[in-house]
């Protein structure tokens, strides 16, 4: 059973737009939250993360928002950029008696930015 | 900065052959992992380590081994390639567990 849904496979947007990730939940004891960025022939690079104590973390054009009572978070991009197209994967762990365990992926969504 | 290295980038195995995935990583992290990458399919945990001499199964651990005798290298093995390990491994490295991982650029594998 995903334990992280990314529901989207994928999303286009026009340059200047707004782009919107989403990403649901299941486990309720997940308190960490994080977003990756995949380009083609690369490895995933860390974008953003926020803690289960916020419900928003931002940074620069990227914003993530927390929901945890609807165990939903989403990423906005704003204003998205043709270099922003990628696969984004949403990325989440849980402190289990003060060890935090291994970070379980959903499955992506890919991003394209028309210009 | 190196980060994390993996060696090959690209290979193909014959059903039944073996072969080792090399991992290192220079940032002195205790935490290092592998995962494949299936396409649509996101990224699932094969192994883990918390430590030298301290590895541990994660989500899909059938088919492949593990070593971690240094703080810096992580290898996996495959014993018998079988078409359905065909994917894109990636290995990374945190220094602790479950927060920012840095990954290598990783190590698309074909088994036929």
């Amino acid at each position: 059973d995903q334990q992280v849904k990314q529901n989207s496979p994928s999303l286009s947007v026009q340059e200047g737009r707004i782009s919107i990730l989403n990403c649901d939940y299941t486990n309720s004891m997940f308190d960490y939250f994080l977003w990756y960025k995949k380009y083609p022939a690369e490895g995933p690079t860390f974008l953003i993360s926020i803690s289960s104590i916020k419900d928003k973390n931002e940074d620069g054009r990227f914003t993530v928002f927390l929901n945890k009572s609807a165990k939903h978070l989403s990423l906005h991009i704003v204003p998205s950029q043709p270099g922003d197209s990628a696969v984004y994967f949403c990325a989440a762990s849980a402190n289990y008696g003060g060890s935090q365990g291994n970070l379980i992926f959903g499955k992506g969504t890919k991003l394209s930015v028309k210009p | 900065n190196a980060g994390v290295t993996q060696t090959p980038k690209f290979r193909i195995l014959k059903i039944g052959q073996s072969m080792t995935l090399q991992c290192t990583q220079d940032m002195n992290h205790n935490y290092m992992y592998w995962y494949r990458q299936d396409p649509g399919m996101g990224l699932k945990l094969i192994y883990y380590s918390v430590g030298a001499g301290i590895t541990d199964k994660g989500e899909v651990p059938n088919g492949y081994n593990v070593s971690r005798s240094t703080t810096e290298d992580f290898p996996l093995r495959l014993e018998l390639a079988a078409p359905s390990q065909t994917s894109v491994y990636f290995c990374a490295s945190s220094r602790t567990g479950g927060y920012g991982y840095t990954f290598g650029s990783g190590t698309r594998l074909t088994v036929v």
